[in-house]
């Protein structure tokens, strides 16, 4: 089964500044997927990021970027210029082939944002 | 906007009710799923549905009773829940089939309270 860790429970950062949320999994699969998403208080999860496992470049959204290392399974969201709304609860998510039968997201445990003006 | 709905956005309920929850999406996806999620922790897999078929049933009690009517409706109906019920349920969906990095789109929750 994977596995999906994030080892900060808490991040703060000043507005304007850039904050890295780091987030490790666990696979023996070769083909998946991982992504970032946010939910903030109003408690819809919101896709921030995706990536693919076989490509080899980082993906990038606007202020929001990826360090996929694919040996190391290591998978870090780095959010440049921070703002006051990207205050939230942070997920990784991995998914591996959806197939036929619907595509089971592995959650890490989150990490809460906290924007400071 | 939300392109996932569910009703209601906030529920309170007696153990011995019988309620359900309701999700409805129009952008085409055949994979609709319901999830729970306690403060502070991420959503855990209860339900999935693919082609209006259930697919996935983590173990769910028999409480919780899912439906999927036609392509665009997801029901949770809800009986006898315990107080350790109360939670956020989330329903999402995603296409099934071709680019699979297409994410899941998720609803803004239902608040259930069991009193």
């Amino acid at each position: 089964a994977q596995t999906v860790t994030q080892s900060q429970p808490e991040m703060s950062v000043q507005e304007a500044e850039t904050v890295t949320l780091s987030c490790t999994y666990d696979t023996s699969e070769s083909d998946y997927y991982l992504f970032w998403y946010k939910q903030p208080p109003s408690r819809q999860m919101i896709l921030v990021i995706r990536q693919e496992a076989y490509k080899q470049q980082n993906a990038t959204e606007n202020r929001f970027s990826v360090n996929f290392q694919k040996a190391a399974k290591s998978f870090s969201l780095k959010i440049s210029d921070s703002q006051l709304g990207d205050a939230a609860m942070y997920f990784c998510a991995y998914r591996s082939w959806a197939g036929t039968s619907g595509s089971r997201l592995t959650f890490g445990e989150g990490t809460q944002l906290t924007v400071n003006p | 906007d939300t392109e996932v709905t569910q009703t209601p956005k906030h529920l309170v309920m007696g153990m011995t009710n019988k309620k359900s929850l309701k999700c409805e999406q129009h952008m085409g996806h055949r994979a609709m799923y319901w999830y729970k999620q306690k403060a502070k922790k991420p959503p855990e897999l209860m339900f999935v549905y693919s082609y209006e078929k259930l697919s996935i049933n983590e173990s769910v009690p028999s409480r919780f009773s899912p439906e999927c009517p036609n392509s665009s409706l997801l029901n949770l109906h809800l009986h006898a829940l315990q107080p350790e019920d109360s939670a956020l349920y989330l329903c999402a969906s995603s296409p099934l089939g071709g680019d699979n990095l297409q994410p899941q789109h998720f609803g803004d929750g239902t608040r259930l309270s069991i009193l």
